[in-house]
Parts: structure tokens; C-alpha cells; sequence
């Protein structure tokens, strides 16, 4: 099972920073947090990971809060383009992942 | 740019008949990794390998094999598809395990009637 809880679909207006939560409240010290993202008819593909300090990158910002037991994307001007199912994933493993059933973001004109 | 292929984008196929999807990566990753794709049920892992000649069962691995027999590629094999086999399938390609960064493909839908 997914170690992680994302709510199913979220919407955000075009041009507005979409906000993506994440509860992972049984990682552990040594996990990272990743998110990936799936448009339409795609594979997924990798937006940004962190330990424990805030990430930032040319495609969004993950915010990690202090005691590591949820996250939020931030993509800081959602475009259309930026609809897609969106995936929190904590690394279970040394050696895999298990994707949940992500966050359907919706934007809106 | 890192660069999944997969062989098919889609394949029909027929109950019994064995079946071979191929990936191949250009980026010299020594991860590769097969995943299906099913409505209401996520990604889950398959099968992976972290070298050449090298495998590991994922989650769900009955009903498949894998073959590594060149590092960039990565082949998944139906040894007899059956229906509940009917899904996406997404091989992806990664390089060390700290960050686990992993570039996926396009994606294969198989269909098997």
C-alpha cells in the first residue's frame, strides 16, 4: 500500500499557484518524498524530491514541514498544460516506489 | 534529454499467446523498471533490475518474466497473456538509487481478448 494520502481531484485557475497537499505521517528518517506527474495518454514524469528542506526547481517548489509527516507542491503559475494526475510517492525501500492513486488536478481557464 | 522507448504504443493480442515488450533507455541508467497502469489501482511495480542479467520481483510479478540481457534494455514477457492482463504498461529507466529519480516512457496498451 501507498504510504501516502492525496485527495483525489483538486482545481485551480489558470495563472494561480496550485497548492498540492500530501500526508505521508509514517515516514521515516531516512525517506525521501518525491512527485511525479502523468498527463493524459503519458508517462510519468519526474517533477522534484526533498529529505527535509524546502526544494525549489524550475518546475515547481516542495514544501516539507518540520516534523516530515505531509508536503505541498507548489507549481507557482498553473497553466493548462499543468493539468494532470499528480503523485506523492515515499520511497518505501532501498529499491522501489509505490505510486498512489495521486491528485487529479484540474486547471481552470 | 534522457530519452524510454517502448516498442508498441498499443498491441492486441490473444489469450495464450505469448507476448514481448521491449524498452529500450539511451541514457546508461542502471536501473530499468516495468510497471502496469490500471484505472482506480495506481502504478505498481512488476518487475525491476539494477544491472545487466540482474532481476527482482516487484509487486506483482505472477504471470511475468523479465530479460536483461544489455544494459539499455529491458524486456517484459507474457508467457501466456491472459484478459486480466488488459493494461498499461510503463517501463521507466533510473539512475542512482539516493535520489531514485526515475524517467518513464511512453507507455504500452495491451489488450488481450
Amino acid at each position: 500500500d501507498a504510504k501516502t494520502t492525496q485527495p483525489p481531484s483538486m482545481d485551480c485557475a489558470e495563472g494561480r499557484a496550485a497548492n498540492l497537499p500530501c500526508n505521508h505521517s509514517t515516514i521515516s528518517g531516512n525517506e525521501y518524498v518525491y512527485w511525479y506527474r502523468q498527463i493524459h495518454s503519458q508517462g510519468p514524469q519526474y517533477i522534484i524530491h526533498g529529505l527535509k528542506n524546502n526544494e525549489t526547481n524550475e518546475m515547481a517548489s516542495l514544501i516539507i514541514t518540520e516534523d516530515r509527516k505531509s508536503s505541498t507542491l507548489i507549481l507557482p503559475h498553473a497553466t493548462l498544460r499543468d493539468t494532470a494526475v499528480y503523485y506523492c510517492i515515499v520511497r518505501v525501500a532501498y529499491d522501489k516506489i509505490i505510486f498512489g492513486k495521486g491528485t487529479r488536478l484540474h486547471i481552470l481557464p | 534529454d534522457v530519452k524510454v522507448t517502448q516498442s508498441s504504443r498499443y498491441l492486441v493480442k490473444r489469450t495464450g499467446e505469448k507476448v514481448f515488450l521491449e524498452c529500450v533507455q539511451d541514457m546508461d541508467h542502471e536501473n530499468m523498471f516495468w510497471y502496469r497502469q490500471d484505472p482506480g489501482l495506481g502504478l505498481r511495480l512488476i518487475y525491476f533490475s539494477y544491472d545487466v542479467k540482474m532481476k527482482e520481483k516487484g509487486d506483482i510479478p505472477e504471470g511475468y518474466s523479465v530479460s536483461r540481457e544489455k544494459k539499455e534494455r529491458f524486456s517484459l514477457i507474457l508467457e501466456s497473456a491472459s484478459t486480466n492482463q488488459t493494461s498499461m504498461y510503463l517501463c521507466a529507466s533510473g539512475t542512482d538509487w539516493v535520489s531514485y529519480e526515475q524517467y518513464f516512457g511512453p507507455g504500452t496498451r495491451l489488450t488481450v481478448t
